[in-house]
């Protein structure tokens, strides 16, 4: 069984300073975590994904997560935020029992104060 | 290379009716997926279809059925139609052999409005 817990679920912070937006995931085997970004009216669009490599996950638009098996936990980071940022961002697990079964979290909404 | 594509966009339909919704593959993928994403939700997995047979579900009623070409394009079927219905439908397609790592690539959806 799988399951992520995206901890916030709106998120606010002002344009130029750093983003985290939390993720906690359970799951029976050695997952692949995803995180993508929906803007409104949009489709989804995969950020990053981590899969057994290195721990520090490097995606598109300057973000990054880190997994940490210890903690069960996949936290999105980006160091300055721009108005573009401003979505609703999904943390998504994928284990291997579930043939590319994948499980989203609820998200999280992103605000950027100008 | 086109990505994901769905049709229709929109779609409005009143209680009890069936409705289809097509779906069409990244090119070189072979397995779509589908998923329903009410207002103010995270997407949730119906199917998933490989080789044109359904190879996992999720927690979906019977009304709710799919199919895939021999092109690996699919469509997504719901009969009897409920008020509760009324969601994003997403598909999303991606590799068979790259069964754990490979990404799945999402279409823009089509909105389903049931009245």
């Amino acid at each position: 069984a799988q399951s992520v817990t995206q901890l916030d679920s709106h998120v606010s912070v002002s344009e130029g300073t750093p983003v985290l937006l939390r993720c906690n995931y359970s799951s029976s085997y050695s997952p692949s975590l995803f995180w993508y970004v929906q803007h409104p009216n949009k489709g989804l669009q995969l950020l990053l994904k981590y899969t057994s490599a290195a721990t520090l996950v490097k995606g598109i638009n300057g973000f990054e997560a880190e997994f940490k098996k210890s903690e069960t936990s996949f936290h999105l980071t980006k160091p300055s935020a721009h108005m573009s940022d401003a979505a609703e961002y999904f943390c998504v697990v994928s284990d291997l029992g579930g043939y590319q079964k994948v499980t989203f979290g609820t998200g999280t909404k992103l605000q950027v104060i100008p | 290379d086109a990505g994901v594509t769905q049709s229709p966009t929109h779609l409005i339909k009143t209680r009890g009716q069936q409705v289809t919704l097509r779906c069409s593959p990244k090119s070189g993928h072979d397995t779509v997926s589908w998923y329903q994403q009410a207002l103010g939700q995270g997407p949730q997995f119906i199917f998933q279809y490989y080789e044109e047979e359904e190879r996992q579900r999720g927690n979906f009623p019977d009304r709710f059925s799919g199919h895939q070409f021999p092109n690996y394009s699919s469509e997504l079927n719901v009969n009897a139609l409920l008020l509760g219905d009324s969601a994003l439908y997403l598909c999303a397609s991606s590799v068979a052999d790259r069964v754990l790592t490979d990404t799945q690539y999402f279409g823009p959806g089509t909105r389903l409005t049931v009245l």
